[in-house]
């Protein structure tokens, strides 16, 4: 079966950095994204990788190493607005997107 | 900038009731998509369409049905509602292969079946 796991919660502090990893296996593999989701609202892209490496946008990045079925997404600086839900999801052989169950960052002063 | 827009932010609902949930995207976009998503699950795939008047099901299509009469316009259908079709619902949409399949999402509807 096909399968992407995330932590379910992790806690930082406000001007920290954090890493949320995520780490899957799935029929094939057409790219990675990575979705952030506040509160009662919908997902927004952040990135997308399909080589191998290190994106860097902004306080945000996105490493992915295809051999180990890995992908971290790095949050720099944080802030309170970083606070949210992040999504992990694998574009398979079928370009069908699984998703992970996300992973709910908080952020403490 | 895309923008993906759906019918209802809420609704309430009874058992039994005929429901229907619209989304409309104004980039263009062939292919769109509903999920449902629940506290815990990851976002599930109801059913997608990559072109008018296609439709393929996804992950769970039991209980519902879809319609894609308009490039622009994707429609879910609860035939005939259930308590555990309480949810949130999104609606999405994408352009085609590689980078161009981010999804853009609407900003959801949360319906409740009484």
């Amino acid at each position: 079966g096909q399968n992407i796991d995330q932590p379910t919660e992790m806690t930082a502090t406000e001007g920290a950095i954090v890493q949320i990893n995520c780490t899957y296996q799935t029929s094939g593999f057409n790219g990675l994204f990575w979705y952030q989701q506040h509160a009662g609202e919908a997902p927004t892209f952040l990135s997308y990788n399909v080589l191998d490496g290190l994106e860097e946008k902004g306080r945000f990045s996105s490493f992915l190493s295809r051999s180990k079925g890995y992908s971290y997404l790095l949050l720099k600086e944080l802030q309170m607005k970083d606070s949210a839900s992040y999504l992990c999801a694998v574009l398979d052989s079928n370009y069908q997107l699984i998703w992970g169950a996300g992973t709910k960052l908080i952020i403490k002063p | 900038d895309v923008k993906v827009t759906q019918s209802s932010r809420y609704l309430v609902k009874r058992t039994g009731e005929k429901v229907f949930l619209e989304c409309v995207q104004d980039m263009d976009h062939e292919n769109m998509f509903w999920y449902r998503q629940d506290p815990g699950l990851g976002l599930r795939l109801i059913y997608f369409s990559y072109d008018v008047k296609m439709k393929e099901k996804g992950d769970i299509p039991e209980g519902y049905s879809v319609s894609r009469e308009k490039k622009e316009r994707f429609s879910l259908i609860l035939e005939s509602a259930s308590t555990n079709q309480t949810s949130m619902y999104l609606c999405a949409s994408s352009a085609g292969t590689g980078t161009t399949d981010t999804q853009y999402f609407g900003p959801g509807t949360r319906l409740t079946v009484l």
